[in-house]
């Protein structure tokens, strides 16, 4: 079991270009969400899923997309990014009625 | 709106001794769970503990507890026993319920723990 995997790891972008951060879990969750976490925060929230084909907007939604084809797949599009998107970014996953999600190990963006 | 506030922007403790990282939080919500999660400089977010609205005993998992005051809105972790490996970044963290009955953690800014020989 791996778990929840994230890639890449880092990744440096000018201001304009887009890029696909990926995220797989292989513990057949239904749930997966993406979160950024910026200096003196705690995460929040970009966009969400319950299921293959089913996402939604999270809190900070604003310069992201997403979709959701399979249920091991949640990729997290940048479609113009921007300085302020500078940020490390987290996926989590977890089962249908339990509590506890569990994170993968995160990406490292800048945006210059 | 639900909030999880933590007033200890860092806090330092001897090696053996307990240490208690504080946090509170504001939900309407009747049904709520609250979490806590560990962040070490490696960056990975490491699940601690959990405590549901309706728990009537405080959540243990080994040297953390989790020490809940409903009335208070607190929810502290309390780490029992420090040791040089501890020292990370902590988060207390709070359920709410989303559309399709899944949810979202609302997160606090944190609280930095040095634990010193």
């Amino acid at each position: 079991n791996a778990g929840v995997t994230q890639t890449p790891k880092f990744q440096v972008l000018k201001t304009g270009q887009s890029m696909t951060l990926q995220c797989a879990q292989d513990m057949n969750h239904e749930y997966m969400s993406w979160y950024r976490q910026d200096p003196g925060m705690g995460l929040r929230l970009i966009h969400y899923s319950v299921g293959a084909g089913i996402t939604d907007q999270g809190e900070v939604p604003n310069g992201y997309n997403v979709s959701r084809s399979t249920t091991e797949d949640f990729p997290l599009r940048l479609l113009s990014a921007a300085p302020s998107q500078t940020s490390v970014y987290f996926c989590a996953s977890s089962a249908q009625d339990t509590y506890e999600q569990y994170f993968g190990p995160g990406t490292r963006l800048t945006v210059t | 709106a639900q909030k999880i506030t933590q007033t200890q922007p860092g806090m330092f403790v001897q090696e053996k001794e307990a240490v208690t990282l504080d946090c509170t939080y504001d939900t309407s919500d009747q049904s709520y769970g609250l979490f806590w999660y560990k962040q070490p400089s490696s960056g990975e977010m490491i699940f601690l503990i959990y405590q549901g609205s309706y728990d009537e005993q405080n959540a243990t998992e080994g040297r953390y507890s989790l020490n809940f005051q409903k009335a208070r809105k607190s929810a502290n972790l309390v780490i029992s026993a420090s040791q040089l490996g501890d020292s990370a970044m902590y988060f207390c963290a709070m359920r709410e319920v989303l559309l399709y009955n899944t949810d979202k953690l609302i997160f606090g800014t944190g609280t930095r723990l040095q634990v010193f020989p």
